[in-house]
């Protein structure tokens, strides 16, 4: 059974420094990635899907690396400004067959940026 | 706007009273899904359905029941509802299975007393 482990579980930093989260899954056999961000109180925010066949995404501050190989994958997240703060969440999209049909969720890391 | 909705937004109930949480898309999806959020445990899916009158259980579907009559609407049911039914509830939606960026609904919060 996949099992999606995220490091650390919780992050304080200064504003403006860059940051890594990451993310490790157990079963390479995945559709895709998705990084999410979850605001206290409010739904989950999709804020990049890696397919498999890709290495990468980017948007904005944010770039999403997806290793399928080793079952990893990394959100970096540039000059982290307060509003950043948030639980971010990773989830993988297994292929069918293996058990599981919707996204399997990592647990998240709770990040604090201090202003 | 394209959204995922979710009725209603907080919920307290006592056990054994039925309840139903709404959860509507209006982006034409054919895959919907319900998730539960405990902490401790992350998000895990209840219920998924693949279009219309086609559901099918997910990780944790004891105690819920769900129909797909209209391709935008999946309600939730909780027929006797338990305090182990006590969580954060999700709705989400694609347009397919597989490869296709999920989108969440604002999520319900249920008490059961």
């Amino acid at each position: 059974k996949q099992e999606v482990t995220q490091i650390p579980a919780a992050l304080s930093v200064p504003e403006g420094e860059n940051l890594v989260l990451n993310c490790s899954f157990t079963d390479s056999a995945i559709y895709n990635l998705q990084w999410f961000r979850q605001d206290p109180g409010k739904g989950l925010t999709s804020l990049l899907l890696i397919q498999s066949s890709q290495r990468e995404q980017t948007s904005g501050r944010l770039n999403a690396s997806l290793d399928k190989s080793s079952g990893r994958s990394t959100l970096y997240i540039a000059a982290s400004q307060p509003g950043d703060s948030a639980t971010y969440l990773c989830a993988v999209s297994e292929v069918p067959g293996g058990g599981a049909d919707g996204l399997t969720f990592g647990k998240g890391t709770h990040l604090i940026i201090q202003p | 706007e394209a959204q995922v909705t979710q009725n209603p937004r907080y919920l307290i109930t006592v056990t054994g009273k039925k309840l139903t949480v709404t959860c509507s898309q209006n982006m034409n999806h054919e895959y919907m899904s319900w998730y539960r959020q405990d902490p401790g445990l992350g998000l895990r899916q209840i219920y998924y359905s693949m279009n219309v009158e086609v559901t099918d259980k997910g990780d944790v579907p004891e105690g819920y029941k769900v129909s797909r009559k209209e391709k935008r609407n999946f309600p939730l049911i909780l027929e006797s509802p338990s305090p182990n039914q006590t969580s954060l509830y999700f709705c989400a939606s694609s347009f397919g299975r597989l490869g296709d960026e999920q989108f969440f609904g604002p999520g319900t919060r249920l008490t059961v007393l």
